[in-house]
């Protein structure tokens, strides 16, 4: 069965540090998008991904975040220069379409630890 | 605000035994809900979307039921298995109906006891 997966399963950077988290959607999705999870808190929505550009992001989303497809397969997502606050589960997601009802599948998720 | 709100917040059941989860929520306008099962350190996976038309739908022992005019939705477990154990979130979409108008609930952690 198709998956979403992500890469790397856990990261651990330190403050200020640039991270690129990867991710490799289900291969005929067109709709891609990051959320996060900070522990023991809701999965919060970050940005979403059609056509080669963004089509929505969140607050959160902000100058130190950035999407990019460098090729076919990949989606990453990068945050320029971490902080303590950016420690928590991100998880990836793909849509065959961004119509009502598609279902949306999540990858496994990156554990993010910034110290 | 959109608001998405679970009930309990934890639950123990013996295996074997039936549940029932609550979600209540004040998104508008509103798309369709979903209920998604979270395994520790893993992603959602979907179980049910229904839009405000559907009143139940069931995925094998899961049955979700919406009620679009009180804005609250229930999932309920039949015959529970140890498997069961995990995080059960609740998310509401909004009218553009994608995954980027998702709001989610905390969930409820679900432990099943042998």
């Amino acid at each position: 069965e198709p998956e979403v997966t992500q890469t790397p399963s856990h990261q651990v950077t330190q403050m200020g540090q640039e991270v690129i988290l990867r991710c490799v959607p289900i291969s005929n999705h067109l709709y891609f998008y990051w959320y996060r999870q900070i522990l023991g808190q809701k999965v919060e929505f970050l940005v979403s991904f059609y056509n080669n550009e963004i089509s929505e992001k969140s607050e959160i989303f902000d100058d130190q975040f950035s999407v990019e497809r460098p090729d076919g397969s990949n989606f990453t997502l990068k945050i320029r220069s971490t902080k303590l606050e950016d420690s928590a589960m991100y998880f990836c997601a793909s849509s065959g379409s961004g119509h009502q009802n598609t279902e949306a599948f999540f990858g496994q998720g990156t554990r993010l630890t910034v110290v | 605000k959109n608001q998405v709100e679970q009930s309990p917040q934890s639950l123990i059941i013996l295996e074997g035994k039936n549940c029932t989860l609550q979600c209540n929520y004040t998104v508008s306008p509103f798309s369709n809900l979903r209920w998604y099962k979270q395994d520790t350190g893993r992603g959602p996976v979907s179980l049910t979307i229904m839009t405000f038309s559907e009143n139940t739908k069931s995925n094998g022992r899961y049955t979700a039921t919406l009620d679009a005019d009180t804005k609250q939705s229930s999932l309920h477990i039949t015959a529970s298995q140890l498997s069961d154990s995990a995080s059960y979130i609740c998310v509401v979409s909004d009218s553009g109906g994608g995954a980027d108008g998702l709001t989610f609930g905390k969930g409820t952690h679900l432990i099943i006891q042998p």
